[in-house]
């Protein structure tokens, strides 16, 4: 069954450093998202990316963050300058028309 | 997109008996979904309810949508300890729309 793979599943990295998040959608799929969920709290919606553009984007996702699909079957999550408070599971989600959003295992960010 | 109110917070059965969850919302949607998500990894979806049905059945899920209420029910019959995750219920306003999730429902079946 196609799924949504995330990589990598853990990243460590320094306070002020910039990460890449990489995302694999389902090939087909048209409509990618980005959500995140700190540690025993909720998940929330980060950011929509359709036909090369972000379609909807939430108060969390500022200027720090940015989205990409740099070929057919990449889509990445950048943050430019970590902070400790972006410690957090960050998962990828795509779907095709109707709106049954298939989600990556994610990965976790540990910013020290 | 407005997010569902799951209830309760918790839930602890046994093996073979039946669970079932409860989800409000605050505004007329297009549909209603509910999702699972086992400790630490992503959100499985389980079931699409449209705002025009009021029941649906999918292996041993039942959902029921009450617009009227605005209110939603997820019934898992003679559940079993993989069932063990948190459930949440993502009311649409608009098809296509972000996804907001609660708290959602932790239930946990003991063997």
């Amino acid at each position: 069954e196609p799924e949504v793979t995330q990589t990598p599943s853990h990243q460590v990295t320094q306070m002020g450093q910039e990460v890449i998040l990489r995302c694999v959608p389902i090939s087909n799929h048209l409509y990618f998202y980005w959500y995140r969920q700190i540690l025993g709290q909720k998940v929330e919606f980060l950011v929509s990316f359709y036909n090369n553009e972000i379609s909807e984007k939430s108060e969390i996702f500022d200027d720090q963050f940015s989205v990409e699909r740099p070929d057919g079957s990449n889509f990445t999550l950048k943050i430019r300058s970590t902070k400790l408070e972006d410690s957090a599971m960050y998962f990828c989600a795509s779907r095709a028309e109707e709106n049954i959003q298939y989600f990556g295992a994610g990965t976790r960010l540990s910013v020290l | 997109s407005q997010q569902g109110e799951e209830d309760p917070q918790a839930l602890s059965i046994q093996e073979g008996e039946n669970a079932t969850m409860n989800c409000s919302y605050k505004t007329s949607i297009n549909n209603l979904q509910w999702y699972r998500q086992n400790s630490g990894r992503g959100l499985v979806h389980l079931i699409l309810i449209r705002s025009n049905e009021r029941e649906k059945h999918s292996g041993r899920l039942r959902v029921t949508l009450d617009t009227s209420k605005k209110s939603s029910s997820l019934l898992i019959t003679a559940s079993r300890a993989a069932d063990t995750a948190s459930y949440f219920c993502a009311p649409e306003e608009t098809s296509g729309s972000r996804l907001t999730f609660g708290e959602g429902t932790q239930l946990t079946v003991n063997p």
